[in-house]
């Protein structure tokens, strides 16, 4: 099926841990972009990506790592997990202009014990 | 940068009344766009509704419409009629003419008193 996928859907890691979070479209999109969803906070942006090869810093990308070697995926790594990291994580992407908004996957939660 | 205010933590309205949920923004850019989206218990985020910032009139999606002051930075929206499926978390969102993201509000968490 077209659209944004994420897995895993749940994920519970431990402190100190690497875990990678999966993100794959279908759209063909060129941009590509990670948030976290926190209480209070909204939705932040982590990374984002304008093409294969491209990423760049978002609002808070300390302690992730991306990387975008196929326009598809856009995986997200966790190098060395914290408490704080624990959150609903957001795959979205949009096309050469955003005007017609963001299609999002359907979110990661992840919690690290 | 952008920055978006969603100043309302909560609104509770009783079925089949209307309700506005308050949304102010801040941005340099002269061509940018805002977007309203709705993100229920399924955690999914679905578009309600978007304004391009160069049109003047207001976006209207069958019950959701929006006031869109721009002189004030304001974008509230409206839902009418509202229905118990309408209960969610609604967050406002700007994007302006670069390449990086979506800056959205806290939210606004919709409950619908049947």
């Amino acid at each position: 099926d077209a659209g944004i996928t994420q897995s895993p859907r749940y994920k519970i890691t431990e402190t100190g841990r690497q875990v990678t979070l999966m993100c794959h479209q279908t759209w063909s999109h060129s941009y590509m972009f990670w948030y976290r969803q926190d209480l209070g906070h909204g939705l932040r942006l982590i990374y984002y990506s304008a093409a294969a090869d491209i990423t760049d810093k978002g609002e808070v990308p300390d302690g992730y790592v991306v990387s975008r070697s196929k326009t598809e995926n856009f995986p997200l790594t966790l190098e060395s997990a914290t408490r704080s990291q624990t959150s609903v994580y957001f795959c979205a992407s949009r096309g050469s202009t955003g005007r017609y908004g963001y299609t999002f996957g359907s979110g990661t939660r992840l919690t690290v014990v | 940068a952008q920055t978006v205010t969603q100043s309302q933590p909560e609104m509770s309205v009783q079925e089949a009344e209307t309700v506005t949920l308050s949304c102010t923004y801040d941005t340099s850019e002269s061509d940018y766009y805002l977007f309203w989206y709705k993100q229920p218990p399924s955690r999914q985020m679905i578009l309600v509704i978007r304004q391009e910032a160069y049109k003047q009139q207001n976006a209207t999606e069958n019950r959701f419409s929006v006031n869109f002051q721009k002189a004030a930075k304001s974008f509230s929206l409206k839902i009418s009629d509202s229905q118990l499926g309408d209960a969610a978390m609604y967050f406002c969102a700007s994007l302006g003419g670069g390449a990086d993201g979506l800056t959205f509000g806290k939210g606004t968490h919709l409950i619908i008193q049947p």
